[in-house]
Formats: structure tokens, sequence, C-alpha cells
């Protein structure tokens, strides 16, 4: 069994649709998170989750919006996708003491954005 | 300074050399800290905590010095299959619900 799943892996669409990413965990964990991995390879928080609700929510556009139907999914919706969203984005869980035991990564969503 | 700062890469080295890894790091309230792993195209993964005290798993070992916010890693006796990139990684703010602040990654190539 998969512990983090993202679906899709793989994401090629056209500048100013919109489309959603979906997260899933098994690990009974109570924090989600998404991270964008852009071009040159940093890996940055985009929003964190406990338990449904928002915790952290960095300098994203508000073209992006993270939904939390319950603690073990986290789903992110782009709205009017622009070039430079271009990216790879990861979820990730965690418990309580996920900052004792790190976090635990999906494989990614590779976002190609033309 | 940017939060989590490593070493520049690449560091290309022959089978079974020792290699170093540094961090620094500029938050002063980090409580928490790692080593991931992150192959190419692949998602990072949890490589080891480090501890204090210095903590050693197998041919690895980590060094945090808190007073220099200073993190290392020690890989001894170099495998092919240590090829990797590896990211130094601090919590962002203190207590239970902090995030994880990823340095850049240094690659690894280890050569026959």
């Amino acid at each position: 069994d998969t512990a983090v799943s993202q679906t899709p892996k793989y994401l090629v669409t056209q500048m100013g649709n919109d489309k959603s990413i979906k997260c899933e965990q098994n690990l009974g964990h109570d924090t989600m998170y998404w991270y964008k991995q852009d071009s040159k390879k940093f890996l940055k928080i985009m929003f964190s989750y406990n338990n449904k609700e928002l915790i952290i929510n960095e300098t994203v556009p508000n073209r992006f919006s993270p939904k939390s139907p319950d603690k073990a999914h986290l789903n992110l919706h782009i709205n009017s996708l622009e070039l430079g969203d271009s990216a790879v984005y990861f979820c990730a869980s965690s418990s309580r003491d996920g900052l004792d035991y790190g976090y635990t990564f999906g494989s990614g969503t590779r976002l190609t954005v033309v | 300074r940017k939060e989590v700062e490593q070493d520049p890469g690449p560091f290309n080295v022959p089978e079974g050399a020792t290699v170093a890894f540094n961090c620094t790091y500029s938050n002063s309230a980090s409580q928490s800290f790692f080593w991931y792993r992150q192959d190419c195209r692949k998602e990072p993964k949890l490589l080891m905590s480090v501890y204090s005290s210095g903590n050693e798993d197998g041919r690895f070992t980590a060094q945090l010095n808190r007073a220099s916010q200073y993190i290392s890693l020690l890989i001894r006796d170099s495998k092919l299959s240590d090829s990797a990139t590896y990211l130094c990684v601090v919590t962002g703010y203190g207590g239970s619900q902090g995030n994880l602040i990823f340095g850049k990654g240094t690659k690894l190539s280890v050569k026959p």
C-alpha cells in the first residue's frame, strides 16, 4: 500500500486552464502539506493543514486553493494556470510529532504548463 | 541570508571515498534537523534525523552544532547507490506545528 499517493503523476495543460491535484495518505497522520519544487530543485512549502484546518499559507498566489475534506486528504486546485506554475508538486504528511520523525512524501506531480 | 544553506555541488567521488556535506541554518529557534535524500525525479526520503549529541547509522554520521547553527553529514565507504541529492532540513518554527525548511541540496555522484 502506498503511504502518500498523489494523482496525477504527470499533468500537461495549457495556460489559463484550471486543474486539480489530489493527495491521500493512509498513515493516520494529522498534518498534510503541499510543497513546490521548481526547475532549480528548490523545495518550498506552500500550505500546511492539521486535521482539516489551514495552518500555514506561505506567499502563494490566490490562484492556488488547497482543500482538505478530511484529515486523510489534501487536494490542490489551481486556477488560471501560468507558465511559471510549471514545477513538481509534492504532497507530504506527518504525525503531530512530525518534527521529530520527519515527513513522508508522495511521489510528486510533474505539472507542465504550455 | 538564506534559511538553509548547503555546500554547492556537485561532489564527484570514487567508490569507497569518504565525503562530507555541510549545512548552516539561520533560525536559532529551529528544534529539529534532518538529512533527506532525493534521487533523480523522485520524492525526498528521510535519511536520518540529526541529534545534538551526533548520531550514526551504518556508514552515515550526522553532527549538529547549535551554537554555530551548523549541521554535517559524513558518508564513509561510499557506494554507487549513494549517488543522489542530499537535502539539509530544519524546522521553520518552534512548537509542534511548524514546517520543514529545505536546503537546495548537494548532488553526490559516486563513480566506479
